[in-house]
């Protein structure tokens, strides 16, 4: 299958800084990325739907100022944290449209945020 | 309102013998179903998918039920291994919103040697 990095796998920072997380499509090209984060023992909630050369969408909730989303490229979607808090400490997760066959989502292998 | 429901968040099974993940969904609009695993601190991975125009699809060990009617999906793995420990994600969605899939919270599979 297609093959979805992430950079970092794992980071910690303090309260008040930003985080910027990196989504790559290796060897295909993803004109629609997803930002999910994970709760623990929860299903992967959606955050954003990112797509290539336009603005991001982000579902109910999530507010758009903190959690900055640019998809820049047909491989590189990055989700950046604004402002980090304790309660933004979660496991996140993206994943790109193969745009093939059944637009099969592949995963990135998550970035696990931890803010002090 | 959850719209993807895996009402056992945990099933624990004897290896060789037959591992059934269960998923209910109450959207009538959903016509795509996808099952995912996830390790700890991975992202998930597609295991395998159902139109809904089909009511069953095989892939080797796994595989997949539909029941429209119901609106239930199971999926089935046979014989379970110890590798086949993880959590397993139902998801669906519908064709207006290709690639946008809704998620059930998990099922976490145990499977003991």
């Amino acid at each position: 299958g297609a093959v979805v990095s992430q950079h970092p796998s794992r980071v910690i920072c303090k309260s008040g800084t930003s985080v910027k997380i990196e989504c790559r499509s290796l060897d295909f090209q993803a004109t629609t990325m997803f930002w999910y984060r994970q709760f623990p023992k929860k299903s992967l909630m959606l955050m954003a739907t990112s797509n290539e050369g336009s603005k991001a969408t982000y579902e109910q909730g999530v507010e758009k100022d903190k959690f900055l989303i640019n998809h820049a490229s047909l491989t590189l979607s990055t989700l950046t944290v604004t402002s980090a808090h304790p309660e933004d400490s979660s496991f996140y997760i993206c994943s790109a449209l193969s745009g093939s066959g059944h637009n099969e989502q592949f995963f990135g292998p998550g970035t696990r945020l931890t803010v002090l | 309102d959850q719209q993807v429901k895996q009402n056992s968040p945990s099933l624990s099974v004897q290896e060789g013998r037959i591992s059934i993940l269960n998923c209910d969904y109450t959207n009538s609009m959903f016509d795509y179903f996808l099952w995912y695993k996830k390790y700890p601190a991975e992202g998930p991975t597609f295991l395998i998918s159902i139109s809904s125009i089909k009511d069953k699809n095989e892939d080797g060990r796994f595989t997949v039920f539909l029941n429209k009617s119901a609106k239930h999906l199971s999926l089935h793995i046979v014989p379970s291994q110890p590798g086949d420990s993880a959590v397993y994600f139902c998801a669906a969605r519908t064709n207006t919103n290709a690639g946008k899939s809704t998620f059930g919270d998990g099922t976490t599979l145990t499977v003991k040697p």
